[in-house]
């Protein structure tokens, strides 16, 4: 079955630090991509999503992936932490080999002072 | 333009029970998927609709089911409530089907089985 592995559960950074959560799909044919983020209590906010338009894709609050289909990856960065980064991320993958939204297991953004 | 609504917010069963939860999508979207959140097995797809067709299906029993109206609206059920069934159950709405169409998540029913 296609999966999604976002490797590290819990990633803690400092403020200010550059943040880095890593993403690896496993189909033969890239899917399409997305970043999304979970607030205590709260749905799911998409932070960007990769349509083969570009390689590297810009979001929303300073995030940005980049795919790189020699690694199947599609890791998600942001140059400087932020307190209000703390979350769950969650990777995502559609299309290619997968029929339906699947998300990888998510990842604990722990921003420390 | 308003978001993804779910109603209700926090609900309490018993086991053998049946529940009944509600999506409601941003306006003008006409495909609603269910999610089933828990600390152990993380986000799993429950079914898409999309213009009151089931579209796709998880790997769920027969006890969960859903359906869509006519105004895009959906509702899904689960019947004779295990403990397993407490979770975070996730609504998302998009405007089609289509892979690369954004999916916009509501937040949640937190459903609890006692």
């Amino acid at each position: 079955a296609q999966s999604v592995t976002q490797l590290g559960s819990h990633v803690s950074v400092s403020e200010g630090a550059l943040v880095l959560l890593r993403c690896n799909y496993s189909s033969s044919v890239p899917p399409y991509l997305f970043w999304y983020v979970q607030y205590p209590n709260q749905g799911l906010q998409l932070l960007l999503k990769y349509t083969s338009a570009a390689t590297l894709v810009k979001g929303i609050n300073g995030f940005e992936a980049e795919f790189k289909k020699s690694e199947t990856s599609f890791h998600l960065t942001k140059p400087s932490a932020h307190m209000s980064d703390a979350a769950e991320y969650f990777c995502a993958a559609r299309g290619g080999g997968y029929n339906k939204l699947i998300f990888g297991a998510g990842t604990r953004l722990a921003v420390h002072p | 333009k308003a978001g993804v609504t779910q109603t209700p917010r926090y609900l309490i069963k018993t086991r053998g029970q049946q529940v009944t939860l509600s999506c409601s999508p941003i306006s003008g979207h006409r495909s609603v998927s269910w999610y089933q959140q828990t600390p152990g097995q993380g986000l799993q797809f429950l079914f898409e609709y999309f213009s009151e067709t089931q579209r796709n299906k998880g790997n769920f029993p027969g006890r969960f089911s859903g359906r869509q109206f006519s105004n895009s609206r959906s509702e899904m059920n689960v019947s004779t409530l295990e403990l397993g069934d407490s979770a975070l159950y996730l609504c998302a709405s998009s405007l089609a089907v289509g892979d690369t169409d954004t999916q916009y998540f509501g937040p949640g029913t937190r459903l609890t089985v006692l």
